[in-house]
């Protein structure tokens, strides 16, 4: 079992819809959680970085985490076709020295 | 803030020469630094993590020999292909994180390079 698990999709969506992306993961020590997008041959863009359990929002993202089930969402609101990319969660720890375990990626399609 | 540069962004070069990338974080000091490796529709694979001033980490099936990291500065670090060849054609990415050398900072990720070898 990956210690952490994302669906790769595609996810394909209207322009407009609320799109939903998650991990889930097995180990419960780790308490930094980030999303980062990354468009086709570009690096990754980190979008949200949050710590613990809990909601963090910036602008048409919103970044959830629950501990106590091991799942950690990304809400994008009003979705545009610019968003489409790969979206990628990681998360790290401090008995692991801090060392990001990523998922695998969504690849997202939103369709004008 | 936290920009990291990646140069070259593409390179094509013919089998058994040598390729470097560099990687400079421009807005921050990167006392650690990652250079990672993705095939196409793939995820991340971490080849080796670097910090300031030690030899690079590398991680179980990467040929040290072969992929050498330099991390000099607290700016700056370089990947050397040596002797590539066609299996080697990838796309290199690079990260850099502030603060402690284990610190829960973040990883901030330059835009890559596509290395094709002939």
């Amino acid at each position: 079992q990956k210690e952490v698990e994302q669906d790769p999709g595609p996810l394909s969506v209207p322009e407009g819809a609320i799109v939903s992306l998650n991990c889930t993961y097995s180990n419960s020590a780790f308490q930094y959680f980030m999303w980062y997008r990354q468009y086709s041959r570009k690096g990754p863009e980190l979008l949200m970085y949050t710590y613990s359990s809990g909601n963090k929002e910036d602008g048409r993202f919103t970044a959830q985490v629950d501990k106590s089930s091991k799942y950690i969402s990304l809400f994008i609101r009003d979705s545009q076709p610019s968003d489409s990319a790969t979206y990628l969660c990681a998360m790290s720890a401090l008995t692991g020295g801090f060392k990001t375990i990523f998922g695998a990626g969504t690849r997202l399609f939103v369709k004008a | 803030g936290a920009v990291v540069s990646q140069h070259p962004s593409w390179v094509i070069c013919k089998s058994g020469t040598s390729v470097k990338i560099e990687c400079r974080s421009l807005d921050f000091q990167a006392t650690t630094m990652f250079w990672y490796r993705q095939f196409p529709k793939q995820s991340l694979m971490l080849m080796a993590t670097s910090n300031e001033g030690s030899k690079a980490t590398y991680e179980q099936g990467v040929e040290k020999d072969k992929f050498l990291i330099n991390h000099a500065s607290l700016t700056l670090s370089t990947l050397t292909v040596t002797s590539a060849h066609p299996e080697d054609s990838s796309f290199y990415i690079c990260s850099a994180r502030g603060g402690a050398v284990y610190s829960n900072q973040p990883q901030h990720f330059g835009d890559g390079t596509r290395l094709s070898i002939l």
